[in-house]
């Protein structure tokens, strides 16, 4: 069970569009479409913005997207705004009733 | 509305044991599955254990297996973690999350936490 790989910052201005990578292996994100992604203000609870790989609940805003590569899961925020400023991690199943997260991005818009 | 309110955490000596509970409410308990996620000091989130909704199925972090065991009881709307051999590298927040229909669904509410410190 190792984490998912994170980077550890991005950072854009008002408007940009940004991407945020999470890299895991072929037991986790690679074996299934069951990538969640979340945000965290500071403070705050976690809230679920994207499930299996790119699915949104209601009430998440459409400039939140996420995809899937291979290992390699991306969220992507269009049109950054200033309250997108948070911590953002990855969660992959990895098989045996078993989860794992990534260590976080810290998003900061300029 | 879903809540989930975390309770039982505390100061606790190296080596002793703790019981975290959460109480459920604004959904049916009985149809969902469970989790416990953990957040240290400044750090990121850790996955620690997650229950089906009839506790069929179980799944444990390696960092927590062995020491700790996750439950529920549907009847009291209520999750637990009874955390043995406790360690201070087990301080951290720890959230009762709810997930899907099945435990392989993405966990999707998450209650506000109750601390863990353990000490030396």
């Amino acid at each position: 069970q190792s984490a998912l790989t994170q980077p550890a910052s991005v950072s854009g201005s008002p408007g940009q569009s940004i991407t945020i990578s999470c890299t895991g292996a072929s037991g986790d994100v690679g074996n299934y479409n069951l990538v969640s992604w979340y945000q965290q203000h500071p403070g705050k609870a976690p809230k679920l913005l994207i499930y299996e790989v790119s699915e949104r609940p209601s009430g998440v805003s459409n400039h939140f997207s996420g995809s899937k590569s291979g290992n390699t899961a991306s969220l992507t925020i269009s049109g950054l705004q200033a309250e997108d400023e948070a911590d953002y991690y990855c969660c992959s199943y990895a098989g045996a009733s078993t989860w794992v997260f990534g260590g976080g991005t810290k998003v900061t818009v300029l | 509305e879903v809540q989930l309110v975390d309770s039982g955490g505390g100061l606790v000596q190296l080596g002793r044991s703790l019981r975290l509970s959460c109480a459920a409410s604004g959904f049916t308990f009985e149809d969902y599955a469970m989790h416990w996620v953990r957040q240290t000091p400044g750090k990121g989130l850790e996955w620690v254990s997650g229950i089906s909704w009839n506790s069929h199925s179980i799944g444990y972090a390696d960092s927590v297996k062995g020491r700790f065991t996750i439950s529920r009881d549907n009847a009291k709307n209520s999750l637990y973690l009874q955390m043995n051999s406790l360690r201070t590298e087990d301080t951290a927040l720890y959230y009762c999350v709810k997930g899907g229909e099945l435990l392989l669904h993405a966990m999707d509410v998450w209650g506000q936490g109750t601390t863990v410190t353990v000490s030396s």
